[in-house]
């Protein structure tokens, strides 16, 4: 079984300033990782992904994720943000890619201050 | 195109009614998925559908069960409704073998 543990529930920033998102994961088995982000009312998108090879991934809107094996994580960076940027974030994890089941963290609220 | 549409976009039912509720894929997604996402919390796996066969069920009770029709539409049904059930329900669909998984932007159930 997998888990994802999001270390921050709420992370404040100012604009244009750097950010950083936590995520930390368990599993027993080879994993592919996810960044998605969901704007409010609506539902969620792909940011980025990690499924092999570099282990730093680039995304959309700036967004990139470095995964680090040896202490389980997949921490979420822009160097500077913008007032868009404001929205949910969600880690997720799968033990195959093609295995549907995704396993979500609980979300970090990421709030942009002018 | 058209990205992933769910309906009703909201809805209110009180315990121990019966919801359905409906996702239309992506066109050419095959496969199609169920979440549910509690308010504060991250969204949960509860069926995969593929050409109309259940391939994957999380951990959620009998209460709830799903369907795929031919055109790669699926419903998920919940019955005797439970206040706990009051989330939204996000669906997604992608293509197989696996590409990006597409959310589309949830029905939200409230259950009083």
């Amino acid at each position: 079984a997998q888990s994802v543990t999001q270390l921050d529930s709420q992370v404040p920033v100012f604009e244009e300033a750097p950010v950083e998102l936590r995520c930390n994961y368990s599993s027993s088995v080879s994993v592919y990782l996810f960044w998605y982000v969901q704007y409010p009312n609506q539902g969620l998108q792909l940011l980025l992904k990690y499924l092999s090879g570099s282990t730093l991934v680039k995304g959309i809107n700036g967004f990139e994720a470095e995964f680090n094996k040896s202490q389980t994580s997949f921490h979420l960076r822009k160097p500077s943000v913008h007032i868009s940027d404001t929205a949910e974030y969600f880690c997720a994890v799968s033990d195959t890619f093609g295995n549907e089941k995704l396993t979500f963290g609980t979300g970090t609220r990421l709030t942009i201050i002018p | 195109d058209a990205g992933v549409t769910q309906s009703p976009t909201h809805l209110i039912k009180t315990r121990g009614q019966q919801v359905t509720l409906r996702c239309s894929p992506i066109s050419g997604h095959k496969s199609v998925s169920w979440y549910q996402q509690v308010l504060g919390q991250g969204p949960q796996f509860i069926f995969q559908y593929y050409e109309k066969e259940e391939r994957g069920r999380g951990n959620f009770p009998d209460r709830f069960s799903a369907r795929q029709f031919p055109n790669y539409s699926s419903e998920l049904n919940v019955n005797a409704l439970l206040l706990g059930d009051s989330a939204l329900y996000l669906c997604a669909s992608r293509t197989y073998p696996p590409g990006e998984l597409f959310f589309g932007e949830g029905s939200r159930l409230t259950v009083l």
